[in-house]
C-alpha cells in the first residue's frame, strides 16, 4: 500500500506570494491532518479535514487555509506570506481520525520564504 | 495552548543501555496519548497510540505506560541499539481531536 505523499517536497518562495500544498492520503483513509514544524518548535496542528469538511482547527491566522477533495486528497494554502512561515509541513492522514487510529505521516513540504 | 513537555530534552546513551523518557500533559480532557518515532530525513513513524488509564503497550524492545490521573507517559528502550537513534515525539490527543506535541527527545545511541 502507497504511503503519504506530499508534493511539492521543497519550495522557495517571497512574501507576499502565496503557496498551495498537496497531500495524498493513504487510500482508504479520510481524515488528513496539517502540521507545522519550525526550528525550536514542536510540531503544531494547523486542521484536520474529514469527508471533505474541516472538523478542527488549530491557533493559525486566517491566511492558512485549507480543503479536501472527494479522494481524500487535500491541499493547503498559505497566502501573503511571511517570513515566519518558512518551515516544514507535515500532512498526516488515518482511516477515520478517531481516538485510537494510527497517524501516517508524509515526507513533508519545507517551504523557504525569502 | 495546551502545554505538553517531553523530558529529557537529549540523550546519549551506550549501546545495549536501557532507558526511558517522559511525557508530561494535562491530567483534564484527556483523549489519548500517541508516540511517534522520528528519525532524520524520513517521516515520523508511530509507536502507540494509548487511551486507557494504566495502558501499557509494548513493540519488540520498546515499550510504553500511561498514567492519565497524574498526566504522563513513560516510554522505555531496552538494550538500545544504534538503529533507535531518532527524536521520540509525544502527542496528547483532546476530545477535538486536535494534537499537541511535545518538543521530542532526542536520543543518540553510541556503538
Amino acid at each position: 500500500k502507497a504511503g503519504v505523499t506530499q508534493t511539492p517536497r521543497y519550495l522557495i518562495k517571497t512574501r507576499g506570494q502565496q503557496v498551495t500544498l498537496s497531500c495524498s492520503p493513504i487510500s482508504g483513509h479520510r481524515s488528513v491532518s496539517w502540521y507545522q514544524q519550525t526550528p525550536g518548535q514542536g510540531l503544531q496542528f494547523l486542521f484536520e479535514y474529514f469527508s471533505e469538511t474541516q472538523r478542527n482547527k488549530g491557533n493559525f491566522p486566517g491566511r492558512f487555509s485549507g480543503r479536501q477533495f472527494s479522494n481524500s486528497r487535500s491541499e493547503m494554502n498559505v497566502s501573503t506570506l511571511e517570513l515566519g512561515d518558512s518551515a516544514l509541513y507535515l500532512c498526516a492522514s488515518s482511516l477515520q481520525g478517531l481516538v485510537a487510529d494510527t497517524q501516517y505521516f508524509g515526507p513533508g513540504t519545507r517551504l523557504t520564504v525569502l | 495552548i495546551l502545554n505538553v513537555e517531553q523530558s529529557p530534552q537529549s540523550l546519549h546513551v551506550q549501546e545495549g543501555d536501557s532507558t526511558n523518557f517522559t511525557c508530561s500533559f494535562p491530567s483534564s480532557n484527556f483523549y489519548a496519548l500517541h508516540w511517534y518515532r522520528w528519525e532524520t530525513a524520513k517521516s515520523p513513524e508511530a509507536l502507540f497510540v494509548m487511551t486507557l488509564n494504566g495502558d501499557e503497550k509494548k513493540k519488540g524492545r520498546i515499550s510504553a505506560t500511561l498514567n492519565t490521573k497524574e498526566g504522563y507517559s513513560y516510554l522505555y528502550i531496552k538494550g538500545s541499539q544504534p538503529e533507535d537513534s531518532a527524536t521520540y515525539l509525544c502527542a496528547f490527543m483532546t476530545p477535538g481531536n486536535q494534537f499537541y506535541f511535545g518538543t521530542g527527545t532526542s536520543l543518540t545511541v553510541i556503538p
